[in-house]
């Protein structure tokens, strides 16, 4: 069946630090590979999206290639920030639109100052 | 434009009271889900409607859960009778056929706590 395995948190920078939380798939087919996001007390939000292989989403410093020949959707930003620090969550649909998005556990990521 | 709005924001109740949680989606998609959120078993989701019809509900948790959706812009979830491990943030999330590929919309969600 259809799987997303992300790395275990938390995850501790200081700011300014490389970030790469590691987010690998399993899925029939060609699906569309997400990252959202959550910050304390709200509902997540969607960062960035690839819809096929070889894209990359980018939002916010944030980036993500879809990468079909490792199954993998890795989350990097250059230099991070106190703000970034939040739980992130990489998900995959496999089908058309209105079918349910498949998550991964989460990774809270802290940055200090 | 108004996102997926949810209410109550906070509940909290004693067990064996029912309890209705009530979304809006956004005006115009088509496919509502509801979620679960917990610090033991993470972001599950516990059912989706599309075109207001019920696609998949394998993932409500037991017959003590029921959720309805009457019209494209309103569906429940009821939790009768409650009880204290359904203490949860429960999240309601809408996309469109117009969307890239399954984007959905998050609420701010409901936080549960059942005493």
């Amino acid at each position: 069946g259809n799987s997303v395995t992300q790395m275990e948190g938390p995850v501790t920078l200081s700011e300014e630090a490389f970030l790469t939380i590691n987010c690998t798939y399993t899925a029939t087919g060609y699906p569309s590979l997400f990252w959202y996001v959550q910050y304390p007390g709200e509902g997540l939000q969607l960062l960035l999206k690839a819809t096929k292989a070889d894209d990359k989403g980018s939002n916010k410093g944030f980036e993500a290639t879809y990468r079909k020949e490792t199954t993998s959707f890795h989350l990097e930003k250059g230099s991070v920030q106190v703000s970034d620090s939040a739980v992130y969550f990489c998900a995959l649909s496999a089908y058309q639109a209105g079918t349910a998005l498949i998550f991964g556990k989460g990774t809270t990521l802290s940055v200090s100052s | 434009d108004a996102g997926v709005i949810q209410s109550p924001r906070h509940e909290v109740t004693e067990m064996g009271q029912e309890v209705t949680l009530r979304c809006k989606p956004i005006s115009g998609h088509n496919s509502l889900f509801w979620y679960r959120q917990t610090m033991m078993r993470g972001l599950e989701l516990l059912i989706y409607f599309n075109n207001n019809v019920p696609i998949d509900d394998s993932g409500m948790p037991e017959d003590r859960f029921s959720a309805k959706m009457p019209n494209a812009s309103f569906s429940t979830l009821k939790i009768q009778p409650s009880e204290p491990r359904d203490s949860a943030v429960y999240f309601c999330a809408s996309t469109g056929l117009a969307l890239s590929r399954n984007e959905q919309f998050f609420g701010p969600g409901t936080r549960l706590t059942v005493l």
